[in-house]
């Protein structure tokens, strides 16, 4: 199985600062037979579902605030968010779904400072 | 645009067997994948399972001996049943949806809004 670890766990960061949440998978989530790498971000708040924000680590899903932002391939992954908003602070999962089980990272809780 | 709600008791009593249906509108359950999540009291979220709608099933292996998720074309449905439960299982359960496209995956794009499973005697 593909474990995933987040860093850092709790993540507290001023308003319209940048926070930066890291992944890391215990194998590659690069699909080399299209070169694109199946690992998904999701913000999730309180009583609310996960929301998909980010997939093939750097596209940003329809209807997604441009601050947000992911980077990187293979194993070494980032969410960046920039200009921190109120409405941003959740807990954020970084998952890998190219091969299953479909992991998910343990989460990174962002707070505001 | 695709919704999905999920229906099933919210007390199951321990060793019995938990039973979720979630019901897609908006779209057909005849593509992409099917996927069911958990997410325990303070704790992250666990991937159960997943179908195609050909009645495909991967599982997760550490719930792979009690669980089994079954689509439904005729009612554009898809369950989870998960045997044999204990205190451990309590969670949300989410149902989502994995979009995918000519072998191109998406990621969980559309997901339930979860319901509370609880069990207790």
């Amino acid at each position: 199985d593909i474990v995933m670890t987040q860093s850092p766990d709790f993540l507290p960061v001023s308003l319209g600062e940048r926070a930066t949440i890291n992944c890391k998978s215990s194998q590659s989530v690069l699909y080399t037979s299209n070169s694109k790498n199946y690992l998904a971000w999701y913000q999730h708040k309180p009583g609310q579902p996960p929301k998909l924000l980010i997939y093939w680590a750097s596209t940003r899903e329809s209807g997604v605030p441009d601050r947000f932002s992911g980077s990187g391939s293979g194993t070494d992954f980032t969410l960046t968010i920039n200009s921190l908003q109120a409405e941003d602070v959740a807990v954020y999962y970084c998952q890998q779904y190219k091969t299953t089980p479909h992991s998910f990272g343990q989460g990174t809780k962002l707070e505001i400072k | 645009q695709v919704q999905l709600q999920e229906s099933g008791p919210g007390l199951v009593k321990p060793s019995e067997t938990l039973s979720l249906t979630c019901t897609v509108s908006g779209g057909s359950v005849s593509s992409n994948y099917w996927t069911w999540i958990r997410q325990s009291p303070g704790k992250g979220l666990e991937w159960i399972g997943h179908v195609y709608y050909t009645g495909s099933t991967n599982y997760n292996p550490s719930l792979k001996s009690r669980v089994t998720i079954s689509v439904d074309t005729s009612k554009n449905q898809f369950s989870l049943s998960l045997n044999s439960v204990t205190a451990a299982d309590s969670a949300i359960y989410y149902c989502a949806r994995l979009h995918n496209w000519n072998y191109y995956y998406y990621g969980l794009n559309v997901w339930g809004q979860g319901t509370t499973v609880t069990v207790s005697s």
